[in-house]
């Protein structure tokens, strides 16, 4: 199972939005509605920001938001404040398995 | 307050084994899945294994007949049993709880070396 692709990294301004991409296959973000996004600053663990492709776990600002089209899936930060700088995975659920993205780094500018 | 918290890792040879654990609390330990998720060095994510609620395990091909994942409910305990490791197993290891096909509270980690 190949990992799923990711941009490398992405950039903006505070205020600004930005659109992280991950593209997969019909085996996994496609065949699936079971895309999950997560923040991990240096240094520290992972978490979690979208569950189930669009759903926030209780605690994250609504300025993160997941959607999905086909085999891609995105996540959407508006209003970027200085602390999301960090860098950011998506993971889809494959039939018994987990795939995970690559990773973006998110730069505020 | 749900805590994670990993042990057991270190430095072993190429094709040594080692024992990770990883101690839950705050929680209803043998209601949840639970994975290990692991990280290398300046890289990204990779999902190890999981075990449900009623003991089934998941793992991907990369360390399957190598690794095997077991838990203990009445210590509220994950472990991970790592043999014939690789340079490439080096990262650090971390457990966390499946919410569905996803992972809401994870661990700090503990690294793990493989290195002559």
């Amino acid at each position: 199972q190949s990992a799923l692709t990711q941009p490398r990294s992405v950039s903006g301004s505070p205020g600004q939005s930005v659109t992280i991409s991950c593209t997969g296959t019909s085996s996994d973000v496609g065949g699936y509605n079971y895309v999950s996004w997560y923040q991990q600053h240096p240094g520290k663990a992972p978490k979690l920001m979208i569950y189930d492709v669009s759903k926030r776990p209780s605690g994250v600002p609504d300025r993160f938001s997941g959607s999905k089209s086909g085999n891609t899936a995105s996540l959407t930060i508006s209003g970027l404040q200085a602390e999301d700088e960090a860098d950011y995975y998506c993971c889809s659920y494959a039939g018994s398995i987990w795939v995970f993205g690559g990773g973006t780094k998110l730069t505020v500018l | 307050e749900v805590q994670l918290v990993e042990s057991g890792g270190g430095l072993v040879q190429p094709g040594g084994s080692l024992r990770l654990s990883c101690a839950a609390s705050g929680f209803t330990f043998s209601s949840y899945d639970m994975h290990w998720v692991r990280q290398a060095t300046g890289k990204g994510l990779e999902w190890v294994s999981a075990i449900g609620t009623a003991g089934d395990t998941y793992y991907p091909g990369s360390v399957k007949g190598r690794f095997t994942i077991s838990r203990e409910n009445a210590k509220n305990s994950l472990y991970l049993q790592m043999n014939s490791l690789r340079a490439g197993d080096t990262a650090v290891y971390y457990c966390a709880r499946g919410r569905g096909s996803s992972w809401d509270y994870w661990g700090q980690g503990t690294l793990v070396t493989v290195s002559s």
